[in-house]
């Protein structure tokens, strides 16, 4: 049983569509990264989160911390092939982070 | 500055074989962390420090030693490999714990026969 679940699993969409992913838990977490990972490469932070009910904006990408810090969503505006990668999240617990699965997004020029 | 570095990029091991899996940092970054990663698992912890001298057991320790005696250096070994054990690593650093910008190296990709 994963602590972090992250949905959709695949996402395949066309260019210029918008799309949103979401990270959800049962517990509580006193901050939240959102990473993207590129094949043959180590993930890189996109954003970490901290307030309940915080919402970041990164040029197309919005990122939201759920006002129970329980979970998250990223929405990206305008998909482009760049943005294609494993969108992972991560919530910080004691001194460590947990991961979730990933999304892994695919965008069609 | 070169970030976080890990050597080598690819290792076939067979069972029982023992190797050690090399990673630095060049941003004196008191925190490092060592992941594996499989499919559809995400990211799970091994082991980590949070400086010098000072190693902790992750979410996913047997199997592996870690020690740290630089700031820099954080290797980590393994001790008779198993097929289990057959995945892609990744070293991370930041300059502090939770909450902080974590930087990931490349990754290390094994195989074990």
């Amino acid at each position: 049983t994963q602590l972090l679940e992250q949905s959709p699993q695949f996402l395949s969409i066309q260019e210029g569509e918008n799309l949103t992913v979401y990270c959800n838990s049962s517990s509580v977490f006193s901050s939240l990264q959102w990473y993207r990972q590129e094949p043959g490469e180590g993930p890189v932070l996109l954003v970490t989160v901290v307030t309940g009910g915080e919402v970041k904006k990164l040029k197309r990408l919005t990122f939201q911390f759920g006002d129970a810090r329980k979970d998250s969503s990223l929405h990206i505006t305008a998909a482009q092939p760049g943005d294609t990668g494993l969108y992972l999240c991560a919530g910080a617990r004691g001194q460590n982070f947990v991961f979730g699965p990933g999304t892994r997004l695919s965008v069609l020029p | 500055n070169a970030g976080v570095t890990q050597t080598p990029k690819f290792q076939v091991l067979k069972t029982g074989q023992s190797m050690t899996l090399q990673c630095a940092q060049d941003m004196n970054h008191e925190y490092m962390s060592w992941y594996r990663q499989d499919p559809g698992m995400g990211l799970r912890l091994i082991h980590y420090s949070v400086g010098a001298g000072i190693t902790d057991q992750g979410e996913v320790p047997n199997g592996y030693n870690v020690s740290r005696s630089t700031t820099e250096d954080f290797p980590l070994r393994l001790l008779s490999a198993a097929p289990s054990q057959t995945s892609v690593y990744f070293c991370a650093s930041s300059l502090g714990l939770a909450g902080s910008h974590q930087y990931f190296g490349p990754g290390t990709r094994l195989l074990v026969l």
